[in-house]
C-alpha cells in the first residue's frame, strides 16, 4: 500500500514559468512533510517542509501547499530555472515515528533553457 | 565540514554472497538512518539508529539484513546471502536530532548482485 502517491513521473517546463509538483497521502496520521531534490549520483537533499498545523510554507522560489482535507500537497516553484532539474520526492511522517520517512516514487522535473 | 560519506559507491556481487556497506554520518548527528531504493521505487525507510537507543528495525524487509552502529558513528548495513531483487541503491542519512525534520543524506551505494 502506497501512503504517498506522486502520480506524474515527469514534468517538463520553460524556464521563468512555474513548476508545479503534487503528492498525494493517504495515512491521515502524518503530520509533517517535506520535499527534497535529488540529483543523479547524489543523495537527496531537503528542500522545504511543513507542518500540518499550516496550509503554506514560502522559502524563496519554493513554496509548498498543503490541502488536509483532500491528502494533497504541491511544491510550485516560481520562476523555474534549469538548475531545478532533478527528481523530486515527497515525504511524509507521523508523530508516532516522526523519524521514518515515507517517500512517494518521485517526479523527474525538466527545466528547458 | 563533510557531509554524510558512504562506501564503496558502487557494488557488484554474485548472488549468495555477504555484501556490507558503510555509512560515516556527520559528525554530532544522533540520528542516523538506512532507506533503500529500489529501480523506479521510492526510497524505502530500513533502520533508525538514535543515539544509545535500541534501534527501529521494522524496515528490514528480511533476516537477511542486519545493521550495527557503534555509538554516534559509523554504521554497516549487511546483506547475506544476497538475491537479484537486493539489487538498489541503499542510501545512508543523518540528523541532528530524532524529531521530524530534516534528514541529510549520504550519495548512496549502488548493489548490484548478479
Amino acid at each position: 500500500d502506497q501512503q504517498v502517491k506522486q502520480n506524474s513521473p515527469s514534468l517538463s517546463v520553460q524556464e521563468g514559468r512555474i513548476s508545479i509538483l503534487n503528492c498525494d497521502y493517504t495515512n491521515s496520521m502524518f503530520d509533517y512533510f517535506l520535499w527534497y531534490k535529488k540529483y543523479p549520483a547524489e543523495g537527496p537533499t531537503f528542500l522545504i517542509s511543513i507542518s500540518s498545523i499550516k496550509d503554506k510554507n514560502e522559502d524563496g522560489r519554493f513554496t509548498v501547499f498543503l490541502n488536509k482535507s483532500a491528502k494533497h500537497l504541491s511544491l510550485h516553484i516560481v520562476p523555474s530555472q534549469p538548475g531545478d532539474s532533478a527528481v523530486y520526492f515527497c515525504a511524509g511522517n507521523s508523530g508516532g515515528s516522526n523519524y521514518k520517512l515515507t517517500f512517494g516514487k518521485g517526479t523527474l522535473l525538466t527545466v528547458n533553457p | 565540514g563533510a557531509g554524510v560519506s558512504q562506501s564503496p559507491s558502487n557494488k557488484v556481487t554474485e548472488k549468495g554472497k555477504d555484501v556490507e556497506l558503510r555509512c560515516d554520518p556527520i559528525s554530532g548527528h544522533t540520528a542516523l538512518y538506512w532507506y533503500r531504493q529500489r529501480l523506479g521505487q521510492g526510497l524505502e525507510f530500513l533502520i533508525y539508529f538514535q543515539g544509545n537507543s535500541a534501534p527501529d528495525k521494522s524496515g528490514l524487509p528480511s533476516d537477511r539484513f542486519s545493521a550495527e552502529r557503534t555509538g554516534e558513528s559509523v554504521s554497516t548495513l549487511t546483506i547475506q546471502r544476497t538475491q537479484q531483487e537486493d539489487s538498489a541503491v541503499y542510501l545512508c542519512a543523518s540528523s541532528l536530532k530524532r524529531s521530524g525534520g530534516e534528514q541529510f543524506f549520504g550519495p548512496g551505494t549502488r548493489l548490484t548482485v548478479l
